[in-house]
């Protein structure tokens, strides 16, 4: 199985200010037919359901502000908030979908210093 | 636009069993992907299982195995969860999902239900 692990743990950033999140997969999970990293990153506030906000390492979904920005391929990868909102306030998962068992990352809080 | 709502809060026992049904809109429910994911308290994301298109059959988390079953009634639109022999660790809040494509390719879970809250008490 891929063991998917995230760091920091938490993050606190000042507004305005840009914040990185890393992700390392213990397997690739670029798939080369279809030229796609199977790497997705999920933003949860409390008391909701996760949202996706990239797919594919580093496509955007739709609707999401283009501050988060994702990046990386194979085993590495980063999700970036280029300018932090007080709403971006959330804990954050990247989860690979290559193979079965998908699994997520620990997760990463993200919170206002 | 495809909706899932999922139904409501449950208190069981152990040794108990719990089914949480998870109602789709918008979209007909044979011709998605459907999958499990639960949350216990101040934890992460924990996959339970979910439709593997290329194997064309449900997939479920190895630890789950034995206890754990999604169905489907295509007359409601409808996909279940049953998980059985609960303890008090299957205490969480258990959320359905759609799982996208994009021709071939997947393209994450995009689609979330609103969550299930399951405690498992004496």
């Amino acid at each position: 199985d891929i063991v998917m692990t995230q760091s920091p743990d938490s993050l606190a950033v000042s507004l305005g200010e840009r914040a990185t999140i890393y992700c390392k997969s213990s397997q690739n999970v670029f798939y080369s037919s279809g030229n796609k990293n199977y790497l997705a990153w999920y933003q949860q506030k409390s008391g909701q359901p996760p949202k996706l906000l990239i797919y594919w390492a580093s496509t955007r979904e739709s609707g999401v502000a283009d501050r988060f920005s994702g990046s990386g391929s194979g085993t590495d990868f980063t999700l970036t908030i280029s300018s932090l909102q007080a709403e971006d306030v959330a804990v954050y998962y990247c989860q690979q979908y290559y193979s079965s068992p998908p699994a997520f990352g620990g997760g990463t809080k993200v919170e206002i210093k | 636009q495809v909706q899932l709502v999922q139904s409501g809060a449950e208190v069981k026992k152990p040794g108990a069993s719990v089914k949480v049904s998870c109602k789709v809109s918008g979209y007909t429910l044979t011709e998605l992907s459907i999958h499990w994911v639960r949350q216990a308290p101040g934890k992460g994301l924990e996959w339970m299982g979910g439709l593997d298109p290329d194997e064309g059959k449900i997939v479920y988390a190895q630890r789950f195995q034995g206890r754990f079953i999604m169905t489907e009634d295509s007359s409601t639109n409808t996909a279940y969860m049953e998980l059985s022999s609960l303890r008090s660790e299957d205490t969480a809040v258990y959320f359905c999902a759609r799982e996208d494509f994009s021709g071939d390719n997947p393209v994450a879970l995009d689609v979330w239900g609103q969550g299930t809250t399951v405690t498992v008490s004496s």
